[in-house]
């Protein structure tokens, strides 16, 4: 069962930083947030992923709020090549269970 | 990098034929899973193995999908007999389960077509 909410659809303008939401109102204590994306005719691509802290790697930032019920992924300098769905997933870490999908949010980068 | 291969690529059939897809995960993770992708459902989750082991196949109809892992290196999908409401991106991943914190690996998955 998908336990997020993100909004459809956002546009952004290619090399300006692209924010997207997601509400998790219901995480629990040991939940993870994960974020992945699928670009058009691939299979899905792990991004990053967080428990409280802020995170940042070399594709993007993912910035949880203290409640943690709800957190923001952020593409600092967005390119057309970002133009995909991006997922938010919460998990349980290490267990080796499965990623439920919801419809995630569609992403057009506009140059 | 290291990849998830699945093949075919593309595979059209006809109605009543037995289809089979191929995963070879990356070499040493011992999580395989597999997910299917229509425009109205969107990405399910089908079956997950652990160590060749499967753990919940509880998504796929029983009467015509079976998935297996004969050894290490491969996982297979079977659909016998296949139905056009099968048509599908049927897609592969692959991951290490003590370390799932970091995500998992995904194939470029086999496009499947029923006619």
């Amino acid at each position: 069962d998908a336990k997020t909410t993100q909004p459809p659809s956002m546009d952004c303008a290619e090399g300006r930083a692209a924010n997207l939401p997601c509400n998790h109102s219901t995480i629990s204590g040991n939940e993870y947030v994960y974020w992945y994306r699928q670009i058009h005719s691939q299979g899905p691509q792990y991004i990053i992923h967080g428990l409280k802290n802020n995170e940042t790697n070399e594709m993007a930032s993912l910035i949880i709020t203290e409640d943690r019920k709800s957190s923001t992924l952020i593409l600092p300098h967005a390119t057309l090549r970002d133009t995909a769905v991006y997922y938010c997933i919460v998990r349980v870490a290490n267990t080796g269970n499965q990623f439920y999908f919801g419809t995630g949010t569609s992403l057009t980068v506009i140059p | 990098d290291a990849r998830v291969t699945q093949t075919p690529r593309h595979k059209v059939t006809e109605m009543g034929q037995e289809v089979t897809m191929r995963c070879q995960p990356i070499l040493g993770h011992n999580t395989v899973f597999w997910y299917r992708q229509t425009m109205m459902q969107g990405l399910e989750l089908l079956a997950y193995f652990r160590n060749r082991a499967p753990l919940d196949d509880s998504g796929m109809p029983k009467d015509r999908f079976s998935a297996e892992m004969p050894d290490a290196t491969l996982a297979t999908l079977k659909i016998q007999p296949s139905e056009p409401r099968d048509s599908a991106v049927y897609f592969c991943a692959s991951g290490l389960s003590v370390s799932a914190a970091q995500g998992y690996t995904f194939g470029s998955g086999t496009r499947l077509t029923v006619v």
